[in-house]
């Protein structure tokens, strides 16, 4: 049973475009939500993260948008860069529990 | 500053056999988690340990067991390993009552099994 969707294996944009990421989940009771970078031959890095009790949070180039009620979270880069191509996995957890559930990943390819 | 600190970086084996796996978490950090990467999957949760136990269990058989030590560096043991074994394992690195502020991956094990 797939709690968390990531239903694009892969997204290209050119450079300086926004790139968008999706990440759909089943279950109502997770209230906190992460966005993982993953380069070949590394762990995972953590990128941004939102608690259920927002809809929104920004830092830098990396906004997360939460949707509670369609239970659908979205990762917008803008302006895309070269260094932005790696697999973008989605997560997610209970606040205080350390136990994340992430999506099957979405490769993103900034094309120059 | 070490990060957290996964060896070997590949291994092999055969089927049946079994294998061990190690993690050294980030300097000042006390609690470690362990994922398997299937290919073409996300990390999937296999169990943490905090203060030399096993604290949470994800959906994983008893054939995969673990171990925390004092100086809380851990492994991860594999037993009758089947093919579809084959896997990254990353291992995860926090302090206990930090929550998922500061969770830091190494850069995992890959098991290939043959």
């Amino acid at each position: 049973d797939q709690q968390v969707k990531q239903n694009s294996p892969s997204l290209s944009v050119q450079e300086g475009r926004i790139s968008i990421l999706n990440c759909d989940y089943t279950n109502s009771m997770f209230d906190y939500f992460l966005w993982y970078k993953k380069y070949p031959a590394e762990g995972p890095t953590f990128l941004i993260s939102i608690s259920s009790i927002k809809d929104k949070n920004e830092d830098g180039r990396f906004t997360v948008f939460l949707n509670k009620s369609a239970k659908h979270l979205s990762l917008h880069i803008v302006p895309s860069q070269p260094g932005d191509s790696a697999v973008y996995f989605c997560a997610v957890a209970n606040f205080g529990n350390e136990k994340l559930t992430f999506g099957t990943g979405t490769r993103l390819t900034i094309i120059p | 500053d070490a990060g957290v600190t996964q060896s070997p970086t590949h291994l092999i084996k055969t089927r049946g056999q079994q294998v061990t796996l190690r993690c050294s978490p980030k300097s000042g950090h006390d609690t470690v988690s362990w994922y398997q990467q299937a290919l073409g999957q996300g990390p999937q949760f296999i169990f943490q340990y905090y203060e030399e136990e096993e604290r949470q269990r994800g959906n994983f058989p008893d054939r995969f067991s673990g171990h925390q030590f004092p100086n809380y560096s851990s492994e991860l043991n594999v037993n009758a390993l089947l093919l579809g074994d084959s896997a990254l394992y990353l291992c995860a690195s926090s302090l206990f009552d930090r929550g998922l502020n500061g969770y830091t991956f190494g850069s995992g094990t890959r098991l290939t099994v043959v």
